[in-house]
């Protein structure tokens, strides 16, 4: 059964600090992963998609990277703001078009 | 364009109680999926449709949930009768369909369940 497990579990920056956040997970046959975001009372919105066969995605301050033999993904997100803080979820595809997400780091960007 | 719509947002209701949630995907998505997200962990897949098909419920408690998406378009879900431990914020999302590699879902805001 596939785990995925995120760390840290909350963490809180200054504004204007580069951080990374830390996904991993057990089975290495996956189709995608993707990071997605939650606000308070809010629904998911996608981030970012890694295919299996890719190494990184970057979406304006966000760069996410994927090492599947590993099992591990990172989400940095540079010049941190406080808009962006969230709970931000790591979620791997795998056979039967099912996601398995993480438990979430909650992230709070302080002024 | 109008995304995942869910309703109610909120729903409180003693236990033993039947409860329903509805939910209408973006115009066009062939797939629909319900989601399940307790107090602090990550949403738990319940039931995906294909058009009007379920094509993955095993993780859908029968016992007491159901689901139905006729038309292939709106969706409910159904619990009867609730129990405390289904108490939990209830995801719908939607995807295009699975011809593409790229499948990303797109969510709605969820409907937060408080059972008493």
């Amino acid at each position: 059964k596939q785990e995925v497990t995120q760390i840290p579990a909350a963490l809180s920056v200054p504004e204007g600090e580069n951080l990374v956040l830390n996904c991993s997970f057990t089975d290495s046959a996956i189709y995608n992963l993707q990071w997605f975001r939650q606000d308070p009372g809010k629904g998911l919105t996608s981030l970012l998609l890694i295919q299996s066969s890719q190494r990184e995605q970057t979406s304006g301050r966000l760069n996410a990277s994927l090492d599947k033999s590993s099992g591990r993904s990172t989400l940095y997100i540079a010049a941190s703001q406080p808009g962006d803080s969230a709970t931000y979820l790591c979620a791997v595809e795998t056979s039967g078009s099912r996601l398995t997400f993480g438990e979430g780091t909650q992230l709070t960007v302080n002024p | 364009e109008a995304g995942v719509v869910q309703s109610p947002r909120y729903k409180i209701i003693e236990k033993k109680q039947p409860v329903a949630f509805w939910c209408n995907p973006i115009s066009g998505h062939n797939t629909l999926y319900w989601y399940r997200q307790n107090l602090g962990q990550g949403p738990e897949l319940l039931i995906r449709y294909e058009n009007e098909e379920a094509v993955d419920d095993s993780q859908l408690p029968k016992d007491r949930f159901s689901a139905e998406r006729l038309k292939g378009v709106d969706s409910t879900l159904k619990i009867q009768p609730a129990e405390l431990g289904d108490s939990a914020v209830y995801l719908c999302a939607s995807s295009l369909d699975r011809s593409g590699n790229q499948e990303t879902q797109y969510f709605g805001p969820g409907t937060r369940l408080l059972v008493l």
